[in-house]
């Protein structure tokens, strides 16, 4: 079965540093792997997806995230944090089995201070 | 271009009342699904409906049903509404269910509080 966990409940970063959020997963399959962001009382909006192309995936805003299958991780950085990046981010595997459904992680909430 | 629309934002129920939520989008997708989000458990999905016409149950579906009323609509009713059923309701679309490694698009969202 697919599973996912993001290592860190809340992690806070300054204005201007790196953003590291972890993601572990488990596919017993090639895995589609997103991020997703939620902004305070937003819907979800799709930051990046890696779908077997390149493991280096760039995303909106300045975001990025590595697939490293040795690993089974896909971490989410950005060089430089901003403070409209505060927000809650998930990161979510497909369902393989052709059923369409994502399984989200638990989230990360970033704050980020001035 | 809308995307998907829920309503309503925000709903306040008591136990034992029933209500629907809406869900309508206008991107001609055909799979649609619904999740609930409680703090610390990420989304998890309710119901899903791959195409037109079909319904399937996901991870937590007791205590709902869906109807796809047609490609655009797809609802969500409580019919006996409980405390346990406070929660913020998503409502997604996806191009395709074989094709969701393309991603969702969501709805902005309603936040239910059963008191």
């Amino acid at each position: 079965a697919q599973s996912v966990t993001q290592l860190d409940s809340h992690v806070s970063v300054s204005e201007g540093t790196p953003v590291l959020l972890r993601c572990n997963y488990s596919s017993s399959y090639s895995p589609s792997l997103f991020w997703y962001v939620q902004h305070p009382n937003k819907g979800l909006q799709l930051l990046l997806k890696y779908t077997s192309a390149a493991t280096l995936v760039k995303g909106i805003n300045g975001f990025e995230a590595e697939f490293k299958k040795s690993e089974t991780s896909f971490h989410l950085t950005k060089p430089s944090a901003h403070m409209s990046d505060a927000a809650e981010y998930f990161c979510v595997v497909s369902d393989p089995g052709n059923t369409g459904k994502l399984i989200f992680g638990q989230g990360t909430t970033l704050q980020v201070k001035p | 271009n809308a995307g998907v629309t829920q309503t309503p934002k925000f709903q306040v129920l008591k136990t034992g009342q029933s209500m629907t939520l809406q869900c309508a989008q206008d991107m001609n997708h055909n799979s649609m699904y619904w999740y609930r989000q409680d703090p610390g458990m990420g989304l998890r999905l309710i119901y899903y409906s791959a195409s037109e016409g079909t319904t399937d149950k996901g991870e937590v579906p007791n205590g709902y049903n869906v109807s796809r009323l047609n490609k655009r609509e797809f609802s969500l009713r409580l019919e006996s509404a409980a405390p346990s059923q406070t929660s913020v309701y998503f409502c997604a679309s996806s191009e395709e269910h074989r094709r969701a490694n393309y991603g969702y698009t969501f709805g902005s969202g309603t936040r239910l509080t059963v008191v």
